[in-house]
């Protein structure tokens, strides 16, 4: 079976700190996909990342930075000097090959709030 | 590239109602997603549309709700008798092959008193 877990529900940092949002999976297919999706308060999912299971390398988009380790099944997210608009929920979701989006799992989110 | 479209963003409706929402995709993509949200909890897939072709259903969907997307444009969801337990945000999605991101509407916020 296929899972996705985001154990921290909330976090709450001053603007400027980094902070890393967790994000372990479970899945015994060799060939998947993990996403990151930011869900701003105005409620349209944003996606941010598309990583498949073959490329470990971690990326750096600007401020934002994934890193995927395979051998412990993470895919963890960096937000650097963190501003008041990374302030949302932020989403984890898991797909293998063949079950592509509708087949998305996703984990419960992680709420943000970076305050001023 | 006019994002996916999403009408209404709020719908209030008594118990026993008919409610009908409306999705237009972003126009170059042929597939088309509807899920449903609750607060705490992430996406959860309803529907799958392959052009105007209605490809999957999850086994959430009652025989009370109903999809179209004729032409293999604009998709409609309509639930009918509604309940409580629908009461949702209820999310529209495209995208142009499989295994690619998501462009998302902003959703269309269901509340059945």
């Amino acid at each position: 079976a296929q899972k996705v877990t985001q154990a921290q529900t909330e976090i709450s940092v001053v603007e400027k700190e980094d902070v890393t949002l967790d994000c372990v999976y479970e899945t015994r297919d060799t060939t998947y996909y993990l996403f990151w999706y930011k869900q701003p308060p105005s409620g349209e999912l944003v996606f941010l990342i598309r990583r498949n299971s073959f490329d470990e390398q971690n990326e750096i988009s600007g401020r934002y930075s994934w890193n995927f380790q395979k051998s412990t099944s993470s895919f963890n997210f960096t937000i650097t000097a963190s501003q008041v608009v990374d302030s949302a929920v932020y989403f984890c979701a898991l797909t293998n090959n063949a079950g592509n989006n509708r087949k998305l799992i996703w984990g419960l989110g992680t709420s943000l709030a970076v305050n001023p | 590239d006019t994002g996916v479209s999403q009408n209404p963003r709020h719908k209030i409706t008594k118990r026993g109602q008919n409610v009908t929402f409306r999705c237009d995709p972003i126009s170059e993509h042929n597939r088309l997603y509807w899920y449903r949200q609750t607060l705490g909890q992430g996406p959860e897939f309803l529907t799958y549309f392959q052009n105007e072709a209605q490809l999957e259903k999850s086994r959430l969907l009652s025989d009370r709700f109903s999809a179209e997307r004729p032409k293999g444009s604009f998709s409609t969801l309509e639930i009918q008798r509604t309940e409580q337990g629908d009461s949702a945000m209820y999310l529209c999605a495209s995208s142009y092959r499989n295994n690619e991101k998501l462009f998302f509407g902003s959703g269309t916020q269901l509340s059945v008193l």
